[in-house]
């Protein structure tokens, strides 16, 4: 079945570094990707999304490219904050009848100021 | 504001009992979701819905029931049957359509402790 792998956490990244999190995912579809935030204690709030191949989901300086190439939706930011420290998820949507989604384990991100 | 709502924030549940967890939308969301989240794992499906009157199983739906009697409203009982229910449950739901790709709108949560 369709299934989501991302990296492992924690990722520990002083204030402004690079921040890049792998997502690949295996699918017989074409799915829509998505990266979903987690703060302490909080649901989950949708940071972006990718509907079709080479589609860029951008949000609150994140960014993620769909690859269908190399079936990938790294997410990346160019200089974290340490607002930005909470887990996050990458998830597809199942096309088809019943629009579910399907998650990673997700990757907590711990930025030190 | 529109939004998802769930309660109470926080349930503790003694052996043997069933509980029942709450959650409203007024999003008009014909679609609405169970997750359940273990430390370090990532969000399992329980049960959906995609219209009232009608769910399906999700992928760890043993132990679980549910009702869906109203669009705005999806309640999650958490029997005695579940082995081992401490856990954080989310709520969510979507704007489903068939074909589409909406995404999906979360709760705030519910954490459940067995005592």
């Amino acid at each position: 079945g369709d299934s989501v792998t991302q990296m492992e956490g924690p990722v520990t990244l002083s204030e402004e570094a690079f921040l890049t999190i792998n997502c690949t995912y295996t699918a017989t579809g074409y799915p829509s990707l998505f990266w979903y935030v987690q703060y302490p204690g909080e649901g989950l709030q949708l940071l972006l999304k990718a509907t079709k191949a080479d589609d860029k989901g951008s949000n609150k300086g994140f960014e993620a490219t769909y690859r269908k190439e190399t079936t990938s939706f790294h997410l990346e930011k160019g200089s974290v904050q340490v607002s930005d420290s909470a887990v996050y998820f990458c998830a597809l949507s199942e096309r088809g009848a019943t629009n579910k989604l399907i998650f990673g384990t997700g990757t907590l991100l711990a930025v030190q100021p | 504001d529109g939004g998802i709502t769930q309660s109470p924030k926080y349930l503790f549940r003694k052996e043997g009992q069933n509980v029942t967890l709450s959650c409203e939308q007024n999003l008009n969301h014909d679609a609405m979701y169970w997750y359940r989240q273990d430390p370090g794992q990532g969000l399992r499906l329980i049960y959906y819905s995609q219209i009232v009157n009608d769910f399906q199983k999700g992928d760890i739906a043993e132990g679980y029931s549910v009702s869906r009697e109203k669009k705005e409203s999806f309640p999650l009982t958490v029997t005695s049957a579940q082995k081992n229910p401490t856990a954080f449950y989310l709520c969510a739901s979507s704007g489903f359509s068939v074909g589409s790709t909406d995404e999906q709108f979360f709760g705030p949560g519910t954490r459940l402790t067995v005592l």
